[in-house]
């Protein structure tokens, strides 16, 4: 499965919107990039899927550019409920979910 | 759909005793995961059946660890003579054969060996 490398934390205020950037350099063509988002003593939650260009769905944006080496999740206009842990998956639909240790984002009244 | 559930929600064990752990999976999911997760850290694969068939074991998955889906419904996951490295959120996923790329979390078992 592909390396995925994404930031440690991120910090943002109710309202504001949210960007979460993970690098995968080495996605294969069959690959497919997903993101999840765990709250505490909960299990994880797929929140999105994509293979190319852009995705949207009612919870998030998934931006994919023409290379794929990278991916941008955006959260709009978050509130307190959206602090979670959000990791950025890649791989080719098979069973074995990889997850790393994922972005811890915290909202702030 | 009621989710996937887990059960008990936390145990608290001694070291080298048993524990057991039961995973119900969305009905009519096909496979069911059992995943690992340590405080920071993401979760981490240990197997994975289809129906009741278990497909793949992680190298995680010591000789003490077994898992079985008898009937291809719901699942057990025992780990025999504890160890405080045991000591972790345990988590179990199932997915449906038309969405086999998304996995359907239960709420976990936390561990506690002392």
């Amino acid at each position: 499965l592909a390396k995925t490398t994404q930031p440690i934390s991120m910090d943002s205020y109710e309202g504001q919107e949210v960007n979460i950037t993970c690098s995968h350099n080495n996605i294969a063509t069959n690959d497919y990039i997903t993101w999840y988002q765990q709250f505490p003593s909960q299990g994880p939650r797929f929140i999105i899927q994509g293979y190319k260009t852009k995705v949207t769905n009612e919870v998030a944006s998934l931006f994919i550019p023409a290379d794929r080496k990278s991916s941008t999740l955006s959260l709009p206009r978050v509130s307190l409920s959206d602090t979670a842990v959000y990791y950025c998956l890649v791989g080719d639909n098979d069973y074995k979910l990889s997850f790393g240790a994922g972005t811890t984002v915290t909202v702030r009244a | 759909d009621t989710g996937v559930s887990q059960d008990p929600r936390h145990k608290i064990t001694k070291r080298g005793q048993n524990v057991t752990f039961r995973c119900d999976p969305i009905s009519e999911h096909n496979r069911l995961y059992w995943y690992r997760q340590t405080l920071g850290q993401g979760p981490e694969f240990l197997t994975y059946f289809q129906n009741e068939a278990q497909l793949e074991k992680s190298r995680l998955l010591s000789d003490r660890f077994s898992a079985e889906r008898p009937k291809g419904s719901f699942s057990t996951l025992e780990i025999q003579r504890t160890e405080q490295g045991d000591s972790a959120m345990y988590l179990c996923a199932s997915s449906s054969p038309s969405r086999q790329e998304t996995q359907y979390f239960g709420p976990g078992t936390r561990l506690l060996v002392l």
